[in-house]
């Protein structure tokens, strides 16, 4: 049962343009959403996070939206860098739970 | 600081074999829990040991198992290995069962 789905699995983006990726979940009960980056090789590392009491959560070039009635969430890159191609997977918690769930991934490529 | 770490860092098995994967969390993180990803896949969570008991468990197989210790590392078993266990397992740690998780590389097992 995938509670948490990344309907794209790749994207391709020039340096310099923002990056927009996508996240639809089905759980209500999630509040918690969070956006990690995998490198080949490595572990995810975390990137963003937003609760939903917000709607919104910026970090330098990093913005995460979050569309509660829609069970959508979005993260935003501006402007994107040769460094940020990596795998993001959305991940989603209920927040007194102890597990994630996890999205597909996308496979982010930016091209000089 | 040391991050999460993970050992072995590739194992390759035959079916009906046995594995142990070793897990040491961050300094003073006293959960560990832990993810497979398949190829293709989203991390999928399996287990979470918080203070040495089990505080949850994924939707996998009495063949898997795990525990952790007095010094808050801990070991995933999985025993009489198929072919579908071949995946990439993550150990994650975090201070406590609902704090931010934070992922070591991983221990690709292959089993043929």
């Amino acid at each position: 049962d995938q509670q948490v789905k990344q309907n794209s699995p790749s994207l391709s983006v020039q340096e310099g343009r923002i990056s927009i990726l996508n996240c639809d979940y089905t759980n209500s009960m999630f509040d918690y959403f969070l956006w990690y980056k995998k490198y080949p090789a490595e572990g995810p590392t975390f990137l963003i996070s937003i609760s939903s009491i917000k709607d919104k959560n910026e970090d330098g070039r990093f913005t995460v939206f979050l569309n509660k009635s829609a069970k959508h969430l979005s993260l935003h890159i501006v402007p994107s860098q040769p460094g940020d191609s990596a795998v993001y997977f959305c991940a989603a918690s209920v927040s007194n739970d102890y597990k994630l769930s996890f999205g597909a991934g996308t496979t982010v490529t930016v091209r000089a | 600081d040391a991050g999460v770490t993970q050992s072995p860092t590739h194992l390759i098995k035959t079916r009906g074999q046995h594995v142990t994967l070793r897990c040491s969390p961050i300094s003073g993180h006293k959960s560990v829990s832990w993810y497979q990803q398949v190829l293709g896949q989203g991390p999928q969570f399996i287990f979470q040991y918080y203070e040495k008991e089990e505080r949850g468990r994924g939707n996998f197989p009495d063949r898997f198992s795990a525990r952790q210790f007095p010094n808050y590392s801990s070991e995933l078993n999985v025993n009489a290995l198929l072919l579908g266990d071949s995946a990439l397992y993550l150990c994650a740690s975090s201070h406590r069962g609902q704090g931010l998780k934070f992922f070591g590389p991983g221990t690709r097992l292959t089993v043929l």
